[in-house]
């Protein structure tokens, strides 16, 4: 089974600017989130989605969106890039059932702002 | 304070020795507890979860969890080079809507040499 995958791997932009991540998750699981990693905070939540709807949002600004499809893939996007906005987006995927509890990550995109 | 605490380390064992990770925790409704590893650049790799207190045993690995203390440990025995990474532990409390939303540690460096 194929693990959870995450476009582009790496991303450069400018301030100002916005940015989209997309996210597929393994194959059955309905349930998307999104974390952001840096060195000076570590692994933060951003969001959870699940059948299209989003169940849990993490305590980041409203720059920070996303959204989940019909095929259960995501997508997120940052609108007006800081600097600070530097970091590995990491999405994970869990399935339904005993798989609720596992939660599996892809490998990251690395953004970075110029 | 966070709500999860991990030393960041970083931690230097020979090969062969017995690794020992830890977190404490305040959040009284984590339920679900869980370890991942992460090697450089790439995304967190679930090593186990557990849920509530008690141990776990997967090969060279054990998880403990103490909710009295709010303490949970990983431990590596027999420990391998190729098991220098990042460890974070996470947890989540046991609601169905936040069920999906970690909290993690800050994460600890270990290097196994040779």
């Amino acid at each position: 089974k194929a693990g959870v995958t995450q476009t582009p791997r790496y991303l450069i932009k400018t301030r100002g600017q916005q940015v989209t991540l997309s996210c597929s998750p393994i194959s059955g699981h309905r349930s998307v989130s999104w974390y952001q990693q840096t060195p000076g905070q570590g692994l933060q939540f951003l969001f959870e989605y699940f059948s299209e709807t989003q169940r849990n949002k993490g305590n980041f600004p409203g720059r920070f969106s996303g959204r989940q499809f019909s095929n259960s893939r995501s997508e997120m996007n940052v609108s007006t890039l800081e600097l600070g906005d530097s970091a590995l987006y990491l999405c994970a995927s869990r399935g339904q059932g005993q798989g609720a509890y596992e939660q599996y990550f892809g490998p990251g995109t690395r953004l970075t702002v110029t | 304070q966070k709500e999860v605490e991990q030393d960041p380390g970083p931690l230097s064992v020979p090969e062969g020795a017995i690794v020992s990770l830890n977190c404490t925790y305040s959040n009284s409704a984590f339920q679900y507890f869980m370890w991942y590893r992460q090697y450089s650049r790439k995304g967190p790799e679930l090593l186990m979860y557990t849920y509530s207190s008690g141990n776990k045993e997967d090969g060279r690995f054990t998880a403990q969890v103490d909710k009295s203390s709010k303490y949970i440990s990983l431990f590596i025995r027999d420990s391998q080079p190729s098991d220098s990474a990042t460890y974070l532990c996470a947890m989540s409390a046991n609601r169905g809507s936040t069920l999906g939303r970690l909290y993690f540690g800050r994460g600890t460096q270990l290097t196994v040499w040779p």
